[in-house]
């Protein structure tokens, strides 16, 4: 099954302020994921990143918040956007395989 | 569209006890599933899925999980809990929308507590 990097694990950052996470698959995968946990929640899908085409976002989420691309089949970023305290959460990315799904192990955001 | 419900938040049980983690989904068509284990501070770890074919799935780490389709259930289950299995546990449907690149909606999570 395909590994996916990603990076950071963790980041404090300035209300304001815009993070970038990255995400490394091994192998080339033709859709990814990017998804929000909130501090006891479940995840929640923001997006679904297609190689070549823009992002599709879901209910609740905009492209100018949470800016994504897709240069190639095994990379992907999301930003997140003018940060405030509510954006405190781990952001992870996910790739189907198959008829299989591996995540990358999350970036914990905190924002202060 | 596709969903799955985790009816408990917590599920306590003593080591060596059976486990069951309840799932029950809510699909048009077949569904495809998924059981995910999170520990603290850590990523996502698949434990198993069914497809399609035998109703008894068995997975990593001594789980499985039985699909039934008159009940709509998928519930996790483990013969003999250990503490080690102390964690957060998350069911997940394929979902069918095409616009959605066919992602994972996840159920709210349960809270496995073993106790030695």
């Amino acid at each position: 099954s395909a590994v996916i990097s990603q990076k950071p694990s963790r980041d404090i950052c300035q209300r304001g302020t815009s993070l970038t996470i990255q995400c490394q698959v091994d192998s080339q995968v033709t859709m990814m994921f990017w998804y929000r946990q909130q501090p006891g929640q479940s995840l929640t899908l923001i997006a679904t990143a297609n190689q070549g085409s823009e992002a599709t976002y879901e209910s609740g989420f905009v492209i100018d918040k949470f800016p994504i691309s897709r240069p190639n089949l095994t990379f992907s970023t999301l930003t997140v956007s003018n940060m405030s305290p509510e954006d405190s959460s781990i952001y992870l990315c996910s790739a189907e395989v198959g008829y299989g799904y591996t995540f990358g192990s999350g970036t914990r955001l905190t924002v202060v | 569209a596709q969903s799955v419900a985790q009816p408990e938040d917590q599920v306590n049980v003593a080591e060596g006890n059976p486990l069951t983690v309840k799932c029950t989904y809510s699909v048009s068509g077949n569904p495809y599933l998924f059981w995910y284990v999170q520990y603290p501070n850590r990523g996502l770890q698949f434990l198993l899925k069914y497809i399609t074919g035998d109703n008894l799935v068995k997975g990593s780490y001594g789980f499985e999980a039985e699909f039934n389709k008159s009940q709509t259930s998928f519930h996790l289950k483990k013969p003999s809990a250990l503490v080690s299995d102390s964690a957060l546990y998350f069911c997940a449907v394929r979902d069918m929308k095409s616009n959605s690149g066919y992602a994972l909606n996840f159920g709210k999570g349960t809270s496995l507590l073993v106790t030695p």
